[in-house]
């Protein structure tokens, strides 16, 4: 059973004001991914961090703004959005590897929160 | 590049069918991981599988079955006895590895829509 929790589930926000995405992991994860899911497509990865320290930053507008407080918590602070950001947005974490590149490290997703823009 | 192909969009069977959902994937690593998710209407991605390419044993469990062969690389997922819970999204996955810290990175295809009726 997954162990990455996602709050809000839901959330409508206008696009001037400022919210934020909060996800949380206690599986001993050392590695938090945040991914944007449009409907009917396949989840973009947006951001990932690595020992709490941000590694991968795909292209992503900074109106998004990711922060990692600690190994178990991950937050998407989201100011000034645009209707066409509204997605659900998805929490991940994988754990620690044992081989060098880690490229086989499952990543366990959280249930999303759904935000709409208006 | 790595890319993977999920050529069926949406599949619909009637409870108690058996249904293969296919994956064809594309890499030019030669250690790789293959995953499968299935993604209810709820919104999370549930883990179901994680295979690595030096593996090419079947696996079973339950009702689901997967179908690994290298030289078709093809990595297919047979549901049994299909039930209406089973109808959900699903997604095969090609992980690469990222060269830094203990992230992965997940290539999804398109995602097969299963409409389970009864």
């Amino acid at each position: 059973d997954t162990e990455v929790t996602q709050t809000p589930k839901h959330l409508v926000m206008g696009m001037t004001n400022k919210k934020s995405l909060k996800c949380e992991q206690h599986m001993g994860h050392r590695a938090m991914y945040w991914y944007k899911q449009k409907a009917k497509k396949p989840p973009e990865l947006m951001f990932v961090y690595s020992y709490e320290k941000l590694s991968i930053n795909e292209s992503v507008p900074s109106r998004f703004s990711p922060e990692c407080p600690n190994s178990s918590l991950l937050n998407l602070h989201l100011h000034a959005l645009q209707p066409e950001d509204s997605a659900l947005y998805l929490c991940a974490s994988s754990p620690r590897g044992s081989s060098p590149s880690n490229s086989g490290n499952t990543i366990y997703f959280g249930e999303g929160s759904w935000l709409t823009v208006v | 590049a790595q890319k993977v192909t999920q050529a069926q969009t949406e599949i619909s069977v009637v409870e108690k069918e058996d249904v293969t959902l296919d994956c064809v994937y594309e890499t030019r690593d030669t250690t790789y991981y293959l995953f499968w998710y299935k993604q209810p209407p709820s919104g999370e991605l549930v883990f179901l599988i994680r295979r690595n390419s030096f593996d090419e044993q079947n696996e079973i469990s339950g009702r689901y079955s997967w179908n690994f062969q290298k030289s078709t690389s093809s990595f297919n997922f047979t549901i049994t006895a299909s039930q209406v819970v089973d109808s959900a999204v699903y997604f095969c996955a090609l992980s690469e590895a990222y060269s830094t810290g203990t992230a992965s990175k997940l290539t999804f295809g398109t995602g097969t829509r299963l409409q389970v009726t009864l």
